[in-house]
């Protein structure tokens, strides 16, 4: 089946540090991958997406690059800030579905 | 204007009522999702409708009834419910089926069932 693997937070990191979210998936066909952002008390908002293989998506300074040999999609930021605290959420698409990693809390400190 | 908007945001209830939570879109999507979310914030798909059509039904107790009276609403109705039913629930929209499409989310309905 259509899957993804996301690393397990909370991740708590300073202000200006580098982040890394994992993500792995397993898919059948060709999927569209997706980077999902939740806020406090807030539904999710797309950050950024990749539709196919070396695309790479990007976002207020978020990155992340579809990577078929490895079928990964990690989310990077160079230099986080206290408002990029938030849950995020890894999530593929095939065929109809929208399928979503568990999420992962990130906590950022001044 | 909020572009998915559910009610209500907050719903408290006991166990073996009845009740029902209501999305409208206001962006002209053709489908609508109910999503779950539960306590560890671990999202999953319910149901999907393509202009009124039921496109996704995933194993999901038959307690929990959607209505798609049109295009712009889709409803979740929920039967006899039970305590493992406290979770948020989101409805969400897409502009055609979902395939590649980006989803926009409305703020979620915090159900608590005593």
């Amino acid at each position: 089946g259509n899957s993804v693997t996301q690393m397990e937070g909370p991740v708590t990191l300073s202000e200006e540090a580098f982040l890394t979210i994992n993500c792995t998936y397993t898919a059948t066909g060709y999927p569209s991958l997706f980077w999902y952002v939740q806020y406090p008390g807030e539904g999710l908002q797309l950050l950024l997406k990749a539709t196919k293989a070396d695309d790479k998506g990007s976002n207020k300074g978020f990155e992340a690059t579809y990577r078929k040999e490895t079928t990964s999609f990690h989310l990077e930021k160079g230099s986080v800030q206290v408002s990029d605290s938030a849950v995020y959420f890894c999530a593929l698409s095939v065929g109809y579905k929208l399928s979503f990693g568990a999420g992962t809390t990130v906590t950022v400190r001044a | 204007d909020t572009a998915v908007s559910q009610t209500p945001k907050y719903l408290v209830t006991q166990m073996g009522n009845d009740k029902s939570i209501k999305c409208e879109q206001n962006l002209g999507h053709d489908t609508m999702y109910w999503y779950k979310q539960d306590s560890k914030k671990f999202l999953k798909i319910m149901f999907s409708y393509n202009n009124k059509e039921l496109i996704i039904n995933e194993t999901v107790p038959n307690r929990f009834s959607p209505k798609s009276p049109d295009k712009a609403h889709l409803n979740l109705h929920i039967n006899s419910l039970e305590l493992g039913d406290s979770a948020v629930y989101f409805c969400a929209s897409s502009p055609g089926t979902g395939i590649g499409e980006k989803l926009f989310f409305g703020s979620g309905t915090q159900l608590s069932v005593l």
